[in-house]
This record gives C-alpha cells, structure tokens and sequence, in this order.
C-alpha cells in the first residue's frame, strides 16, 4: 500500500509569496496532520483535521491555514512568506477516530521548503 | 502534554545491541508511548508503541516498568543504517504530537 505522499518535493518561494503544499493520506485514513520542522529542531504542530473539520490547532500566526477535501486528502496554505518559514513541512495521516485514539500517525517525506 | 527527556546523543559501535531511555515522570494514565526514527531529509517513520510492561516488533523492543515513568528503546545488534534521531513521544497519537530534539544516534564500524 502506498504511505502518506507529498508534493511538491522541494519548493523555492520568495519573500511575501504565497504557497501551497498537499498531501494524500494512506488509503483509509481519515485524520491529516501538519507538522513544520526546522533544521535541527524536532517536528511542530500545526493543524490536525478529521473528516474535513479542523480538530486542533499549533501556534502558528493566520498566515497558516488549512482543509482537507471529502476524498481525506489536504492542503497547508502559508501566505506573506518570510524567511523564518524555510523548513521541512511534513503531513501525517492516521485511523485515529478521536483525540483519544493512540494509534499512531504516520509521516510522509515531506516537502522541503526554502525562502529566499 | 507530558514532558520527556532523553539524551541528546549517543554513540555505537556496528552489531551492538543500544538502548536508548526515556524519562517522561508526567506521564497521565490515558498516555501511550511512541518512538519514531527520522533520517536526514524524510519523515519521521513509527517505530513502537506500548502502554506497559514489554512490547516487541521485527525492529525493536520498547521496556516500560511499572511505574511507567520511563521507558526504554532497545535496538538490537544495530547497523550503519539505523544512523538516526530517534523521538520519545508520550501522549495520544489522535491529536497533536510532541516531538522534542530526540536523541541523535551514530553507529561506527
């Protein structure tokens, strides 16, 4: 079965431009999750959303938004692009049905973002 | 969300087995444990996952005493491949997850 994929792979933006990442989950899952991840750092939440409803939120400013459509795929939208949003974006998809499920989310490989 | 700390680095030589442990002393009784292996420039790939006691896979074991505050990720008889930062997670995998800095793992011949 196919994981979790990703496109574009890698993007290069400017300041102040706009962007849009997607994402397709694994067949069957229905919760997407959003996760940017800095060089260094560990991965950090930014959106969950089940069954096209956004479930939870990271601390990130508005320019970052979300939705997932009805076939469970999604988009990370971030406009007004600033130098500090060059990282690696990572999607997750997961059976969880609630905020309670443990099951875990699995990750796909990311589109690698930069800013000039 | 439960705070875990675990060691920054670690070091191995090829065909050893490591462990790798986790503190995590805020643990809640609904929390779950999770370990997840991130190569350079992928995503994060699942491990394990246990709620008690000793939970084992094709990859790795994962050891939780009693008291649950801790926890252990043991590989066995690692190889230049299992190069990595390898994250302790603790907490429920249907929201939000919380990834510290994991710990960096570098396997020599």
């Amino acid at each position: 079965d196919a994981g979790v994929t990703q496109s574009p792979t890698h993007l290069i933006k400017t300041r102040g431009q706009h962007v849009t990442l997607r994402c397709s989950p694994i067949s069957g899952h229905k919760s997407v999750s959003w996760y940017q991840q800095v060089l260094g750092q560990g991965p950090q939440f930014i959106f969950q959303y089940y069954e096209k409803e956004e479930r939870g939120r990271g601390n990130f400013p508005d320019r970052f938004s979300a939705r997932q459509f009805p076939n469970y795929s999604s988009e990370l939208n971030v406009n007004a692009l600033l130098l500090g949003d060059s990282a690696l974006y990572l999607c997750a998809s997961s059976l969880s049905l609630f905020s309670q499920d443990p099951r875990p989310q699995h990750f796909g490989d990311g589109t690698r973002l930069s800013i000039l | 969300l439960a705070k875990t700390t675990q060691p920054i680095s670690m070091d191995s030589y090829e065909g050893q087995e490591v462990n790798i442990t986790c503190s995590h002393n805020n643990i809640a009784t609904n929390d779950y444990i999770t370990w997840y292996q991130q190569f350079p420039s992928q995503g994060p790939r699942f491990i394990i996952q246990g709620y008690k006691t000793k939970v084992t896979n094709e990859v790795a074991s994962l050891f939780i005493p009693a008291d649950r505050k801790s926890s252990t990720l043991s590989l066995p008889r690692v190889s230049l491949s299992d190069t990595a930062v390898y994250y302790c997670l603790v907490g429920l995998s249907g929201y939000a997850l919380n990834f510290g800095k994991g710990t960096s793992l570098l396997v020599t011949p």
